[in-house]
Order: structure tokens, then C-alpha cells, then sequence
């Protein structure tokens, strides 16, 4: 599990203003996926990519930025925050042989 | 799209006891179902998996059920132990599919009562 890491843990921020999530992983992985989890809502994908340089929207994309130039990182950006990204935002990463998806220890956003 | 449903939301059980968790899935082309464990302030860390061309699955005390004409499955917990207390996902994807992506249900929180 320490193949994955998150930066920030914790992170409090205003509305309006912009905000990356870190996300790397030492396996090199090629599937890199980033959710949300709130409550009544379980785990939603945000984006996910396949490889460096090639990235697509999940389930709630909308307000969200990712890039992937190196196998390793994938950042996400909220490029104008607002409340309603007050969550849990959880990176995870997968590799070629398996479906079983690493997850990171996770980044709590307060957006005020 | 996908659409995963998880019942019940909320379970509580003596411990010993056995817990059984729900998910219903929408897309015929799924085909791979795993669950994932979460522990209180911890990471989601997967418990077992099953593939559309097996009916069940077992690991010691956790045991996976496909109905694949009903399209639902089942998590089974024996002997709880209060370690089992967390939160559990179920999630459906199309194994080997071009993304690749899993779609979670809304989880269960198990309670075992010592």
C-alpha cells in the first residue's frame, strides 16, 4: 500500500479558488482512477486513464481537470472550487495482469 | 451505463453471527464483481472477487454468490468477528473491457456486536 500516495491529506480551501490533488504510485501501473466518496453516495469515478497521456471522464466529471504526462502521477484539478466538492477524494491505481485496484489513503477537501 | 445497487445500508449483528450484503447490477455485459472493505478512516481494500463464469466463491469466512439471470450478488460473512465492523462496497465491471472501470454501490456499514 505504500506504492500509492496522496498529497494533501487534508486540505481546506475557499470557493473560487483552485486546487490540485496529488496522486502517485511506484508500481507503474498503467490505470489510474480518482473518486469521490460521500455518504449515501459510496465511491463515484471522477476520471480514470489508461495509460500516460490518455485520460476520460467517469460518473461526475463535471467542474474537474486531469493530466497524466508521467506513468506514475495523475493530479487532479478543481480549477474553481465550490461546496459541493467538499469530500473524500480517493486515487487508485491498476496494473495490466489484475483488476484489483490499489486505492491511496485518501485526501479530505473542505471547500468553505 | 452501469447502475450498482447495495442493500441493505446500514447492518448490525451479533457477534458469531452470520451477515449477508446485496448488490444488484443493471448491465449484462459486467462481468467481474469484487468488494471492497473499508475500515473506519482507512482505504478501501479489496476482500474477494468473482467472475461471471463461477456461481460462488469462498476465502475462509467470506463467500461470494453470482446470480447471473438476476443479475445480483451476494457477500457472505460467517462467524463475524468484531473486525468485520466496516464499511463494505460492492462493484460490478466489464472484465477486460476497454476501461476498465468499476461502479461502486452506496455501501453497507456492518456493526458486530461483541
Amino acid at each position: 500500500d505504500a506504492g500509492i500516495t496522496q498529497s494533501p491529506r487534508y486540505k481546506i480551501t475557499e470557493t473560487g479558488r483552485q486546487v490540485t490533488l496529488m496522486c502517485h504510485q511506484t508500481w507503474s501501473h498503467s490505470y489510474m482512477f480518482w473518486y469521490r466518496q460521500d455518504l449515501g453516495h459510496g465511491l463515484r469515478l471522477i476520471y480514470y486513464s489508461a495509460a500516460a497521456d490518455i485520460t476520460d471522464k467517469g460518473e461526475v466529471p463535471d467542474g474537474y481537470v486531469v493530466s497524466r504526462s508521467k506513468t506514475e502521477n495523475f493530479p487532479l484539478t478543481l480549477e474553481s472550487a465550490t461546496r459541493s466538492q467538499t469530500s473524500v477524494y480517493f486515487c487508485a491505481s491498476k496494473g495490466q495482469a489484475s483488476n484489483e485496484q490499489f486505492f491511496g489513503p485518501g485526501t479530505r477537501l473542505t471547500v468553505l | 451505463g452501469e447502475n450498482v445497487e447495495q442493500h441493505p445500508s446500514t447492518l448490525s449483528v451479533q457477534e458469531g453471527d452470520s451477515a449477508v450484503i446485496k448488490c444488484t447490477y443493471s448491465d449484462s455485459a459486467s462481468n467481474y464483481f469484487p468488494w471492497y472493505k473499508q475500515e473506519l478512516g482507512k482505504r478501501p481494500q479489496l476482500i474477494i472477487d468473482i467472475r461471471s463464469n463461477v456461481g460462488e466463491k469462498k476465502d475462509q469466512r467470506i463467500a461470494v454468490t453470482l446470480n447471473k439471470t438476476a443479475k445480483h450478488f451476494s457477500l457472505h460473512i460467517t462467524e463475524t468477528q468484531p473486525e468485520d465492523s466496516a464499511v463494505y462496497f460492492c462493484a460490478a465491471s466489464e472484465y477486460g473491457g476497454a476501461t476498465n472501470k468499476l461502479i461502486f454501490g452506496t455501501g453497507t456499514l456492518l456493526a458486530v456486536q461483541p
